[in-house]
């Protein structure tokens, strides 16, 4: 099947600086979506792309869908204590198959 | 509320054991998935069934089984568990085709087996 790469695996940032996370993927995908997952809680949808080139923003958050649509990014800005969380990329295989990369895991410093 | 919900949250178990984690939406999705979390957060499908039927059976050992009595309700029946299981599972719904609204999932079952 195919795989994601999702970097950096662990970020460590001061209260209100911005983030950048970015997944590539060796295989087309159609569909790129961004989830957050908080401890002892399931992933959460943040941005849905599905369209190559779009870019979307979601409040304080903005995704990208990359023009060879192998590739996507997460931008977080003015980072607050409750963005504290795992960050999760997927990819829409087929129909119905998510292909999640291995999750980004952001730490704010107050 | 509507939601994807599971039960129970939490499952320690001895080894050889048999265990099942239900799994109901109300969302009106007709797709339904499980996944698998391992302790490195990697997270990977292992089934999924639309209006009762299997569509994806991803390489999951036989001891997993998987029931749907209907296109609100996955089960997740597990026999003679393993130390490996041990991880986090969780259920999701969908429409299909997915488009840009994704997955919604539930909050997951710890299962830990000694």
């Amino acid at each position: 099947g195919q795989q994601l790469n999702q970097s950096p695996q662990s970020m460590f940032i001061q209260e209100g600086e911005d983030v950048s996370m970015n997944c590539t993927s060796s295989s087309i995908f159609n569909t790129w979506l961004w989830y957050k997952q908080d401890p002892g809680e399931g992933p959460v949808l943040l941005i849905a792309l599905y369209k190559a080139g779009e870019l979307t923003s979601n409040g304080r958050l903005t995704a990208q869908f990359g023009i060879t649509r192998k590739d996507s990014f997460l931008n977080i800005s003015a980072s607050i204590p409750s963005d504290v969380g795992i960050y999760f990329c997927a990819g829409l295989e087929g129909a119905q198959k998510l292909v999640f990369g291995q999750g980004t895991r952001l730490t704010i410093n107050p | 509320d509507t939601a994807v919900s599971q039960t129970p949250k939490y499952l320690v178990t001895q080894m050889g054991n048999d265990k099942s984690i239900k799994c109901e939406q109300n969302l009106g999705h007709d797709t339904m998935y499980w996944y698998k979390q391992d302790s490195k957060k990697f997270l990977k499908i292992m089934f999924s069934y639309n209006n009762k039927e299997l569509i994806i059976n991803e390489t999951v050992p036989n001891r997993f089984s998987p029931k749907s009595p209907d296109k609100a309700h996955l089960n997740l029946h597990i026999n003679s568990l393993e130390l490996g299981d041990s991880a986090v599972y969780f259920c999701a719904s969908s429409q299909v085709p997915i488009q840009g609204y994704g997955y919604t999932f539930g909050s997951g079952t710890r299962l830990t087996v000694v």
